[in-house]
């Protein structure tokens, strides 16, 4: 069993829908989580970042972090075809630097 | 500064020749890894430098792997002996104090036929 799970999809939604993506994991020393957007041929591109739990909110960018059910989620309000891309949770614990990283869900926002 | 900088951005190599990547971090950021990333899975961690120190390095990275970081600047990734196994995109990313998250690179696409 992988550390970091995530659903590869693919997810295919209507401009303007919400999109929901999330990632479950077993390692309990988790306590920084992110999300990553990467387009094809590209680095990934960090979008946003939550230590602990909680919820954070970025302009049409939700996360949310639930530690006691070790599972996250990442919320795209009004998606648009630019939303269009891999998104890859991604997680590390305190003093450790190195990250670990689901397998991805691939979204297409259709116009 | 316009980001962490990877080159080549392809590589198609025969197998068994040494091929090299390099990167060039973001300049006040002291921490730089690399990742490996193939087709449809996360990014896995390679190894990773503070400074010019490698400090851990996972067992991914086999015996054919190097990598250095001297004076704690740009980095190489060596791998010898290429195998068609290697074929993936190679990551880097770097970061400085307090760990927000990383900056990647656009990666290096290596092909080995």
């Amino acid at each position: 069993q992988k550390e970091v799970e995530q659903d590869p999809g693919p997810l295919s939604v209507p401009e303007g829908a919400i999109v929901s993506l999330n990632c479950t994991y077993s390692n309990s020393a988790f306590q920084y989580f992110m999300w990553y957007r990467q387009y094809s041929r590209k680095g990934p591109e960090l979008l946003m970042y939550t230590y602990s739990s909680g919820n954070k909110e970025d302009g049409r960018f939700t996360a949310q972090v639930d530690k006691s059910s070790k599972y996250i989620s990442l919320f795209i309000r009004d998606s648009q075809p630019s939303d269009s891309a891999t998104y890859l949770c991604a997680m590390s614990a305190i003093d450790d630097y190195k990250l670990s990283f689901g397998a991805g869900t691939t979204v297409t926002v259709r116009a | 500064d316009t980001g962490v900088s990877q080159n080549p951005r392809h590589k198609i190599t025969k197998r068994g020749q040494n091929v090299t990547f390099r990167c060039d971090p973001i300049s006040e950021h002291n921490r730089l890894y690399w990742y490996r990333q193939t087709l449809g899975q996360g990014p896995e961690f390679l190894t990773y430098f503070q400074n010019e120190a490698q400090l851990e390095k996972s067992r991914l990275l086999s015996d054919r792997f190097s990598a250095e970081r001297p004076k704690g600047s740009f980095s190489t990734l060596e791998i010898q002996r290429t195998e068609q196994g290697d074929s993936a995109m190679y990551l880097c990313a770097s970061s400085g104090d307090g760990f927000y998250g990383y900056t990647f690179g656009s990666g290096t696409r290596l092909t080995v036929v």
